[in-house]
């Protein structure tokens, strides 16, 4: 049972438009939720993260959001640059599971120029 | 440098041969655990360990043992690899405290054949 899904197992964007990465969530129990990053030969690196109290949160090129009544999350990317070009891992915990991260199954982006 | 050191990188192996993949941080975080990461699955968390001598079973923890008696170190034991062991490994650790992100190492593939 998949309680984090990610539906798009590729997406393709022009380097400096926006990349729009989505992610849903079956466990209404999960109260925070990350991005990773993971190039090839490397571990995941963490992005961004938001917490369930809020619907938005912003780093830089990157702005998570997060829809509780629809149980979707979704990462935006703005400019695209060929360096973003990854896989990326939406997660999601609950609080007081000692910080157990369920994992999607990751959605490979590709920057072109 | 901080990080989290896995060894071996590569490794193939044959079913039933016992094997030990290590995994050391250097930031002295007291959280640890192990995913495995298969196509179409994403990570699965196999085990972790809140502390020295704590460790409880995550998503997937049969066939696999660990041990916690150093902070810095927890090995991740297969006593007798099947193929369906094969996958690629990731070792993680954070700081307690719930909401710190999870810093992950570089990863192990592993082969049983």
């Amino acid at each position: 049972d998949q309680q984090v899904k990610q539906n798009s197992p590729s997406l393709s964007v022009q380097e400096g438009r926006i990349s729009i990465l989505n992610c849903d969530y079956t466990n209404s129990m999960f109260d925070y939720f990350l991005w990773y990053k993971k190039y090839p030969a490397e571990g995941p690196t963490f992005l961004i993260s938001i917490s369930s109290i809020k619907d938005k949160n912003e780093d830089g090129r990157f702005t998570v959001f997060l829809n509780k009544s629809a149980k979707h999350l979704s990462l935006h990317i703005v400019p695209s640059q060929p360096g973003d070009s990854a896989v990326y891992f939406c997660a999601a915990s609950v609080t007081g599971t000692a910080s157990k991260l369920t994992f999607g199954t990751g959605t490979r982006l590709q920057v072109t120029l | 440098e901080a990080q989290v050191t896995q060894n071996p990188r590569y490794l193939i192996t044959v079913t039933g041969k016992k094997l030990t993949v290590t995994c050391s941080q250097n930031m002295n975080h007291e959280y640890m655990s192990w995913y495995r990461q298969d196509p179409g699955l994403g990570l699965r968390q196999i085990y972790y360990s809140m502390n020295v001598e704590v460790t409880d079973k995550g998503d997937v923890p049969e066939g696999y043992k660990v041990s916690r008696k150093e902070k810095r170190n927890f090995p991740l034991i297969l006593e007798s690899p099947s193929p369906n062991q094969t996958s690629l490994y990731f070792c993680a650790s954070r700081p307690s405290g719930y909401q710190e992100t999870q810093y992950f190492g570089p990863g192990t593939r592993l082969l049983v054949l």
